[in-house]
């Protein structure tokens, strides 16, 4: 059974911080990985993906992957309110294709004015 | 950008009810699916298509089927609701292995009660 762990939190970070978040997967071969964001009633909204080892940047955020030890981190920079939601980390096997994602089951980050 | 539409928002059927919900996606993509998402559950695959007329159970395919006609299009079909299935659905697409677009996108979801 592939697995996706995350901590729920909640996880309260003071604004301006960096926020830091963590999971780590059962299938050794996965391939891509992807973070979602989703706000309470809305739909998940793809921020990141990542497909090799090391860090990958975009405005403020940055992905990391550790194929090794089959972890991958966010880090969200200058955290604002309006970064508070839920972030679901997604692991496939491949990339591209058929195959469905295996989601965590989210954590949920609160950025405190 | 890529764009998944879902027909409803909300929906209220009754117990036993059939139950149609439509996707509709406009890159393209090769691959659909269906999730369903709940409380302290996360999300978890019922169905996806790899090609019109293809389709693949996913984890908790029971009282499910699809139906993927056109390309851009894939149907979630309740035979016959029941009160566990109410839940938020919500339908994704991704490229192919030869597209290079390897990201999966979501639909606004559709919020379903079955009374």
């Amino acid at each position: 059974q592939k697995e996706v762990e995350q901590n729920s939190g909640p996880l309260s970070v003071p604004e301006g911080a960096i926020a830091s978040l963590n999971c780590t997967y059962s299938d050794r071969g996965s391939q891509s990985f992807f973070w979602y964001r989703q706000y309470s009633g809305k739909s998940p909204e793809l921020i990141m993906s990542i497909y090799s080892n090391g860090d990958k940047e975009d405005g403020r955020f940055t992905a990391q992957l550790n194929k090794a030890s089959q972890y991958v981190s966010l880090l969200i920079r200058d955290s604002q309110p309006s970064d508070s939601a839920t972030y679901l980390c997604a692991v496939s096997p491949r990339r591209g294709g058929a195959d469905g994602l295996t989601f965590g089951k989210g954590t949920h980050l609160i950025i405190q004015p | 950008d890529v764009k998944v539409t879902q027909s409803s928002r909300y929906l209220v059927k009754r117990t036993g009810e059939k139950v149609f919900l439509e996707c509709v996606q406009d890159m393209d993509h090769e691959n659909m699916f269906w999730y369903r998402q709940d409380p302290g559950l996360g999300l978890r695959l019922i169905y996806f298509s790899y090609d019109v007329k293809m389709k693949e159970k996913g984890d908790i395919p029971e009282g499910y089927s699809v139906s993927r006609e056109k390309k851009e299009r894939f149907s979630l079909i309740l035979e016959s609701a029941s009160t566990n299935q109410t839940s938020m659905y919500l339908c994704a697409s991704r490229g192919g292995l030869a597209g290079g677009d390897y990201e999966q996108y979501f639909g606004p979801g559709t919020r379903l009660t079955v009374t």
